[in-house]
C-alpha cells in the first residue's frame, strides 16, 4: 500500500513569489492534515480536513496562506507571496479518522525562502 | 502552541545502552503517541497509549503513562545506529487535534 505522496520534496524561491504544494493521502483516509516544522521543533498544525471541509484552520495564516482538498482526496497548499520566514519542513499526514488515531506522514517538502 | 514537552532535547548513547525519553504534558488526555523521525523524512507512528494504560510494550519499545504527573516516558532496550532519530511525544485531548512536544534527538554511536 502506498504511503502518503507529497511533491515537491525541495522548493527555493524568492521571497514574495508564490508556492504550492501536494499531497496525495492513504487512500480511504478521510483526515488530511498539513504541518509547518521549523528546524528543532515539532510538528504545528495548519489546517485539518474531514474529506473536503476544512474543520480545523485557527492556525493558518489567511493572509498569505489558503488550502483546498476540493474532491476530499488529495489536497494542495499555497502560499502567496512567501516571506523570509516560511522557510520550513511542510509535513501532509493522514488518518482513517479525527479521533485521535494514529496519524501517516508523507516525507515533507522543504521549502527555502531567499 | 505545543503542549509536550520532551527531556532531554538531546540524548547521545553508546549501541547495546538503553535509551530512555520522557514527555510532559498540560492537560487531560485521551491518548498519548510517539512518533519517530529521521533526518529529512516524515514521522512514523511507534505507539500509543490510552489514558486508562499504565503501560505499553512493543518490541524493544516500552511507554509509560502516569495522568497524575501529566507525564509519559519512552524506553528503547538494547539501542542500535538505526534507532537515531528525532522522538516526539504528541497528546490528544477531547476534539482537538494531536498536539506535538519539541522532540528529543536520540544518537546511538556504534
Amino acid at each position: 500500500e502506498a504511503g502518503v505522496v507529497q511533491s515537491p520534496r525541495y522548493k527555493i524561491i524568492e521571497k514574495k513569489q508564490p508556492v504550492a504544494f501536494w499531497c496525495n493521502p492513504i487512500s480511504g483516509h478521510n483526515t488530511l492534515y498539513w504541518y509547518l516544522q521549523n528546524l528543532g521543533q515539532g510538528p504545528e498544525l495548519l489546517i485539518r480536513y474531514e474529506n473536503e471541509e476544512a474543520v480545523d484552520d485557527s492556525q493558518l495564516p489567511k493572509d498569505r496562506f489558503s488550502a483546498e482538498r476540493l474532491k476530499g482526496v488529495d489536497s494542495t497548499l499555497k502560499i502567496q507571496p512567501a516571506e523570509l520566514g516560511d522557510s520550513a519542513v511542510y509535513l501532509c499526514a493522514s488518518s482513517p479518522n479525527s479521533g485521535g488515531s494514529e496519524q501517516f506522514f508523507g516525507p515533507g517538502t522543504r521549502l527555502t525562502v531567499l | 502552541s505545543q503542549q509536550g514537552e520532551e527531556d532531554p532535547q538531546a540524548l547521545s548513547i553508546q549501541e547495546g545502552e538503553n535509551a530512555t525519553m520522557n514527555c510532559s504534558y498540560k492537560t487531560s488526555i485521551n491518548n498519548l503517541q510517539w512518533y519517530r523521525q529521521n533526518s529529512g523524512r516524515g514521522l512514523v507512528h511507534l505507539i500509543l497509549i490510552r489514558s486508562n494504560e499504565r503501560e505499553k510494550h512493543s518490541g524493544r519499545l516500552r511507554v509509560t503513562l502516569d495522568t497524575s504527573k501529566k507525564s509519559s516516558s519512552l524506553l528503547i532496550t538494547a539501542s542500535r545506529a538505526a534507532d537515531t532519530a528525532s522522538y516526539f511525544c504528541a497528546s490528544h485531548s477531547g476534539n482537538t487535534p494531536l498536539v506535538f512536544g519539541k522532540g528529543t534527538r536520540l544518537s546511538v554511536i556504534a
